[in-house]
């Protein structure tokens, strides 16, 4: 089965430092990953997305994201952070196939420090 | 502009009511899904459903029904048997066509309180 782990539930950071959001995956094929941003009290915006083309995966806002099969990992990066980039960071693999679900890992809550 | 539409944004429900939550998209999207998010438990997955008249129980459907009557629209009933219904609830489409290359559109949400 599918399933995607983010390695911490909250990452603080000044602003203007980088940004580094870890998440590991497990999967038995080569997965589609995504990235989704949430805002509080709002739905979920996709960041990026790897679909088994470049692995070094732009989205917007300035962030990005490297997939790296050999260590099963799709971390979330940013250069410089600002405060708009506080909230909640969403790691989430594909399933089986396109008729299953997507998983989601737990989240990430990012707090920006001014 | 196309998109989701979740309605109420707010909404509060004595003990023992039944109360629906209505989605709407207008992507001409398959597949519909329904989450509850709590604090610190990421999103689960309660009902989803791939085609009009069909669908499947997510990881916690108990105390939920949903119907798929029209594919634009997929309501989500929370009934009195749901223990601890509050909760904020994620409704998602998405085109199964190519499904592995897509994500999900999300709708806004509506948080649910329980009074």
């Amino acid at each position: 089965a599918q399933s995607v782990t983010q390695l911490d539930s909250h990452v603080s950071v000044s602003e203007g430092t980088p940004v580094l959001l870890r998440c590991n995956y497990s999967s038995s094929y080569s997965p589609s990953l995504f990235w989704y941003v949430q805002h509080p009290n709002k739905g979920l915006q996709l960041l990026l997305k790897y679909t088994s083309a470049a692995t070094l995966v732009k989205g917007i806002n300035g962030f990005e994201a490297e997939f790296k099969k050999s260590e099963t990992s799709f971390h979330l990066t940013k250069p410089s952070a600002h405060m708009s980039d506080a909230a909640e960071y969403f790691c989430v693999v594909s399933g089986l196939s396109g008729n299953t679900p997507l998983v989601f890992g737990k989240g990430t809550r990012l707090s920006v420090i001014a | 502009d196309g998109g989701i539409t979740q309605s109420p944004k707010y909404l509060f429900r004595k003990e023992g009511q039944n109360v629906t939550l209505s989605c709407e998209q207008n992507l001409n999207h398959d597949a519909m899904y329904w989450y509850r998010q709590d604090p610190g438990q990421g999103l689960r997955l309660i009902y989803y459903s791939q085609i009009v008249n069909d669908f499947q129980k997510g990881d916690i459907a108990e105390g939920y029904s949903v119907s798929r009557e029209k594919k634009e629209s997929f309501p989500l009933t929370v009934t009195s048997a749901q223990k601890n219904p509050t909760a904020f609830y994620l409704c998602a489409s998405r085109n199964l066509q190519g499904a592995l290359h897509y994500g999900y559109t999300f709708g806004s949400g509506t948080r649910l309180t329980v009074v």
